[in-house]
């Protein structure tokens, strides 16, 4: 069966320290991979999402970047961390063909201090 | 460009006493919309689409095209309804789903 791990599962960073959010997906190939934030009244805003290796898309212009360097690997990534950058991350995959029934993370929480 | 509304950040509603979460959608094409939930202290998870027609947990959704809109309903509310509910937009053959800001939904005894 397939499973989606995040780490770290917290995380405190002061500002202008840089960043790595990793997720790793098991059971699956090729699949569609994203990053969200979730924000309490705000909801879920997509960040990026990724069709395969190298292919990444951004929803939302700001500090923070993403890459997958392997099939089952999407990582979240900042330079230099601003406090508005605190939330929670989500990692979540879809089938290749899909989009709609996605599959999510545990989450991590980072706070920036 | 799709949006998705919920219009109630914070709903409250009696044991046994019917529920309605609302959800209202702008796209201008044929879309696909899903309901998440996420309970407390698991992961969002996937709790029913329109293009399915069922019924899960005794919740439904039909989709309105006339007035674009994807409520969520249970005749019969329980205690272990209550979680944080997303309504959420997939647009055409998109590869990415659009969420709606959600609604707390907390069921009383």
């Amino acid at each position: 069966s397939q499973t989606i791990h995040q780490w770290p599962a917290t995380l405190v960073q002061p500002v202008g320290s840089p960043l790595s959010l990793e997720c790793t997906v098991e059971g699956t190939s090729n699949p569609n991979l994203y990053w969200y934030r979730q924000a309490a009244g705000r909801g879920l805003q997509l960040l990026f999402y990724s069709v395969g290796i190298g292919q990444i898309s951004s929803e939302v212009p700001q500090n923070l970047s993403a890459s997958r360097p392997q099939d089952r690997q999407f990582i979240l990534s900042s330079k230099k961390l601003l406090l508005s950058d605190s939330g929670f991350y989500l990692c979540a995959w879809s089938v290749p063909w899909g989009g709609g029934e996605q599959y999510f993370g545990p989450g991590t929480r980072l706070t920036v201090t | 460009a799709q949006r998705v509304t919920q219009p109630e950040k914070l709903l409250s509603v009696f044991k046994g006493a019917p529920v309605e979460l609302k959800c209202n959608y702008s796209y201008s094409g044929s879309p696909e919309l899903f309901w998440y939930v996420q309970y407390s202290r698991q992961r969002l998870q996937l709790l029913l689409r329109h293009i399915s027609r069922e019924s899960i947990k005794g919740f439904t959704a039909d989709l309105n095209k006339g007035e674009t809109s994807f409520h969520l309903k249970k005749p019969f509310a329980q205690e272990e309804d209550s979680a944080m509910y997303y309504c959420a937009l997939r647009s055409g053959s998109a590869r990415q789903l659009t969420f709606g800001s959600g609604t707390q939904l907390t069921v009383l005894p």
